[in-house]
């Protein structure tokens, strides 16, 4: 079994949905993350959380938001989704102490 | 804000050349990551480099980190048609600053290996 999973996989939604993004977590890592990879651009960072009560915006933050809801779960919402988040989605963990971080399969989101 | 520069972004060459991939920065590091992603995957570690002028080598692949923990370099020998995929490079801020914890990618290079 996958130690990092994310659902959906994939979505296409239109534009002024709400949408949730879902990450699950069997390392038992207190470091999660989400980032948005776009051709070119690599992987930009937009939320972070260090345990379920310390969350914190990354570089690209705007227009997202998280939910620590335990240790093993953190979730990505984009409250009105526009066409310029379309985009791959990763979810990753890390424990404390080490810099390797650990990516799930990523969620591919298309806004129409 | 932390970047880092990663060149060159598409790279196509045929089995058994060599070729390398550099990651540049202004900035210290206090470690240096190489990932490689496939498609439908996500990026999976390949080696961490911590030490300024460290040389790290996984089989056919040579990594090295610059003596001022600012850059870094991914050498492939004989390339395989195995090897394709994306490279990204990724700097570990340092202790006490405000990128502690979090990880600044390079835009990636697409590796493609002809037969």
């Amino acid at each position: 079994d996958a130690d990092v999973t994310q659902t959906p996989r994939n979505r296409i939604t239109k534009t002024g949905k709400r949408i949730m993004l879902e990450c699950s977590q069997t390392k038992g890592h207190d470091r999660m993350y989400w980032y948005r990879q776009d051709p070119g651009l690599g992987l930009r960072l937009i939320y972070y959380s260090f345990d379920v009560k310390d969350i914190n915006k990354g570089e690209i933050s705007d227009g997202y938001s998280v939910s620590r809801q335990a240790q093993a779960k953190f979730s990505l919402s984009l409250e009105s989704a526009i066409p310029n988040q379309t985009a791959l989605y990763f979810c990753a963990t890390r424990p404390t102490g080490w810099n390797e971080q650990f990516f799930g399969p990523g969620t591919r989101l298309t806004v129409l | 804000t932390q970047l880092l520069e990663q060149s060159p972004q598409f790279l196509s060459i045929q089995e058994g050349e060599n070729l390398t991939v550099y990651c540049n920065s202004s900035s210290v590091f206090s470690s240096l990551q190489w990932y490689r992603q496939e498609p439908g995957e996500g990026p999976v570690l390949l080696v961490t480099v911590v030490t300024g002028g460290e040389v790290k080598k996984l089989k056919r692949l040579t990594f090295q980190f610059g003596d001022a923990r600012k850059d870094s370099s991914l050498h492939i020998t004989a390339a395989q048609p195995g090897d394709t995929g994306l490279y990204l490079c990724a700097g570990a801020g340092n202790a006490g600053g405000t990128s502690y914890g979090k990880l600044t990618f390079g835009q990636g290079t697409i590796l493609t290996v002809h037969p």
